[in-house]
């Protein structure tokens, strides 16, 4: 079946360290986005890519990085400047990068990173 | 300043409809109108969406008035499975104007 996959679902971060965040689709989608969410939140974009090679900033780019490099993959890098990097990160894809298909974004299970 | 308005809570009897309002009266033109639900800790899951007609699918039932300021999702027949916080949101596509969610409504299904 096709869909979403976050890898890991939890992880454990030091200060200080880099850590990256994995996310495969294989729904042939063009579109991919990472997410942040904080406990009773809403999301919060953090990177998105509409097309291969390429990606724009979202609303809290800071302290975070992003390559892709393949249409199907997606990771995303939380590095040491991410000064408050605890939260909930979802990855989604959408169609044709406009969300409009007949099922809106594929969002993936999500990984819940904790610095310690 | 969020686009949609929605409760913080309600209660369903178990078998019975959910409807579930939205308050968006900023919407824009080009705007449509999406519904997902997220249960503890996993990825929210979409469950319908519409422009301005009334959509159904397995699911549930969107009803989106006439002047597209409200919508209400509808689940005909809350199972125990259904609680979770659903979030209505608007989008004209993807890219920056992708999905950001509120704080939703948290639907929970009595027995």
């Amino acid at each position: 079946d096709g869909g979403i996959t976050q890898s890991p679902k939890y992880l454990f971060r030091k200060e200080g360290q880099n850590v990256t965040l994995s996310c495969e689709q294989n729904l042939n989608h063009d579109a991919m986005y990472w997410y942040r969410q904080d406990p009773g939140q809403g999301l919060r974009l953090i990177y998105y890519s509409q097309i291969v090679n390429d990606f724009q900033k979202g609303d809290i780019a800071e302290g975070y990085s992003v390559s892709r490099e393949k249409k199907e993959s997606f990771p995303l890098t939380v590095t040491s400047a991410q000064k408050n990097p605890t939260a909930f990160y979802l990855c989604a894809s959408s169609e044709s990068g406009v969300g409009r298909g007949n099922y809106g974004y594929t969002f993936g299970s999500g990984t819940r990173l904790t610095v310690v | 300043d969020a686009k949609t308005t929605q409760p913080p809570s309600m209660d369903c009897a178990e078998g019975r409809a959910a409807n579930l309002p939205c308050n968006h009266s900023t919407i824009s033109g080009n705007e449509y109108v999406y519904w997902y639900r997220q249960i503890h800790s996993q990825g929210p899951q979409y469950i319908i969406h519409g422009l301005k007609n009334n959509e159904t699918n397995e699911m549930a039932s969107l009803i989106i008035t006439e002047d597209r300021k409200s919508s209400t999702l509808i689940l005909p027949h809350a199972t125990l499975r259904d609680t979770a916080v659903y979030y209505c949101d608007l989008s004209s596509g993807g890219g920056a104007d992708g999905l950001t969610f509120g704080k939703g409504t948290h639907l929970i299904i009595q027995p």
